[in-house]
């Protein structure tokens, strides 16, 4: 799986977009782009995941650049209860994928 | 529907003692994965299994690690001769199938005294 690099630490002010990169350069054409979220002690939480696209659903938009090589993860609202480490990973599409390659993500802090 | 669920959600043992984790995946997941996180690091992965076998059993640190998954569905992580540097976060993940999407369970919290 290709390593992703992200910016350790990140602020947004309650109520305003928080947005997360990630650089994934040596992405290969059969890796998704996933981002999850680990709150303080609790496993993590799985957000949203593209291809090629841009993808929305309830929680976020992911952003991916033409080239796939770098992509961004907005949180539209961000609250309080937003603030956790976001992780962005890529992963194999096809049978027994497997293990997903966690780096250390963004931790990101909501402030109001 | 009920996600990934593991038992015990905390463990403390002592330096020596076997230890044995439990992760109940969400119905129908044929892909299963632990892995460790370490107080302040990111997520290691451990071992895969699709179905009852473990194609990529790649991440157990050493042969006091095992695991073993029965009916396709419950797995059981097997830590014996715990020593000090085995406590971690202890997560189990599950998907559909290999390629799908992984959701996490709360993970087990172990600490070897």
């Amino acid at each position: 799986d290709a390593k992703t690099t992200q910016p350790p630490s990140m602020d947004c002010a309650e109520g305003r977009a928080a947005n997360l990169p990630c650089n994934h350069s040596t992405i290969s054409g059969n890796e998704y782009v996933y981002w999850y979220r680990q709150i303080h002690s609790q496993g993590p939480q799985y957000i949203i995941h593209g291809l090629k696209n841009n993808e929305t659903n309830e929680m976020a938009s992911l952003i991916i650049t033409e080239d796939r090589k770098s992509s961004t993860l907005i949180l539209p609202h961000a609250t309080l209860r937003d603030t956790a480490v976001y992780y962005c990973i890529v992963r194999v599409v096809g049978t027994n994928a497997g293990k997903s390659t966690f780096g250390d993500g963004t931790t990101l802090t909501v402030k109001p | 529907g009920a996600g990934v669920s593991q038992s015990p959600s905390n463990k403390v043992t002592e330096k020596g003692k076997d230890v044995e984790l439990r992760c109940d995946p969400i119905s129908g997941h044929t892909a299963l994965y632990w892995y460790r996180q370490s107080l302040g690091q990111g997520l290691e992965f451990l071992i895969y299994f699709q179905g009852n076998s473990a194609p990529d059993k790649s991440g157990l640190p050493s042969d006091r690690f095992s695991a073993e998954r029965t009916g396709g569905s419950v797995s059981t992580l097997t830590i014996q001769r715990t020593q000090q540097e085995d406590s971690a976060v202890y997560l189990c993940a599950s998907s559909k199938q290999g390629r799908d999407t992984q959701y996490f369970g709360p993970g087990t919290r172990l600490t070897v005294l």
